[in-house]
């Protein structure tokens, strides 16, 4: 069965630090890679995809994240957070073969303090 | 962008009620939809896959009889918690894949739902 870690639950940074969330997944054939947020009082938005290609992707509000294969991870980076970065961030993985189900991550809290 | 919309944001019921959440997909059509289930500081669990025109396909331990899920047509998926009981408070999110390829879902505003 596929399965999503997370390994950070809850972050706290300071506004301008870089950011990395770790995510890896468990699952030997193809996948669709994903990074999820959802702000406070709102719902789940799509940061950013991987499908194939170039296994560095870009997102909106500067997230991107590296798909390495061999380590089955997808982690999220952020060069410098802003305080509108605070927010709960799920990554999803979608097996190719599973109908566009998506299991999720635990997530991450993520506080960005001014 | 693709917009879906959920019915009510927040419900309050008493146990052994039933309460109907709604799924609309307000600018696509939606033949698959997904039901989850977000419990406090967790993450989303699957619940099911509602399918137009066939029955829902529920994921492993997810009791079919008292998550009874409908979609009526190619814009509306319901999810109905029957007899419900303090242990199905819990937010309820659906989703929907969107127009290109699919791959990429959806997601509704979610459901508060507290079962007194």
């Amino acid at each position: 069965a596929q399965s999503v870690s997370q390994h950070n639950h809850h972050v706290i940074l300071s506004e301008a630090a870089s950011l990395e969330l770790g995510c890896n997944y468990s699952y030997g054939g193809t996948v669709n890679l994903f990074w999820y947020v959802q702000y406070p009082g709102q719902h789940l938005q799509l940061l950013l995809k991987y499908f194939s290609g170039d296994p560095l992707v870009k997102g909106i509000k500067g997230f991107e994240a590296e798909f390495i294969k061999s380590k089955f991870s997808f982690n999220l980076r952020k060069p410098s957070v802003q305080w509108s970065d605070t927010a709960e961030y799920f990554c999803a993985v979608n097996a190719m073969d599973s109908s566009y189900k998506l299991i999720f991550g635990s997530g991450t809290r993520l506080l960005v303090r001014p | 962008g693709a917009v879906v919309s959920q019915h009510p944001s927040r419900v309050i019921c008493k146990s052994g009620t039933s309460v109907k959440i709604e799924c609309r997909s307000l600018d696509f059509q939606a033949t698959t939809m997904f039901w989850y289930r977000q419990f406090p500081k967790k993450s989303l669990m699957l619940m099911a896959t509602s399918n137009e025109g066939s029955k829902a396909t529920y994921e492993q331990g997810v009791e079919k009889d008292k998550f009874l899920i409908n979609h009526a047509s190619l814009t509306l998926s319901t999810l109905t918690v029957t007899s419900a009981h303090p242990e199905d408070s819990s937010f309820y999110i659906c989703s929907a894949p969107g127009l290109a390829g699919g791959e990429t879902q959806y997601f509704g505003p979610g459901t508060r739902l507290l079962v007194l």
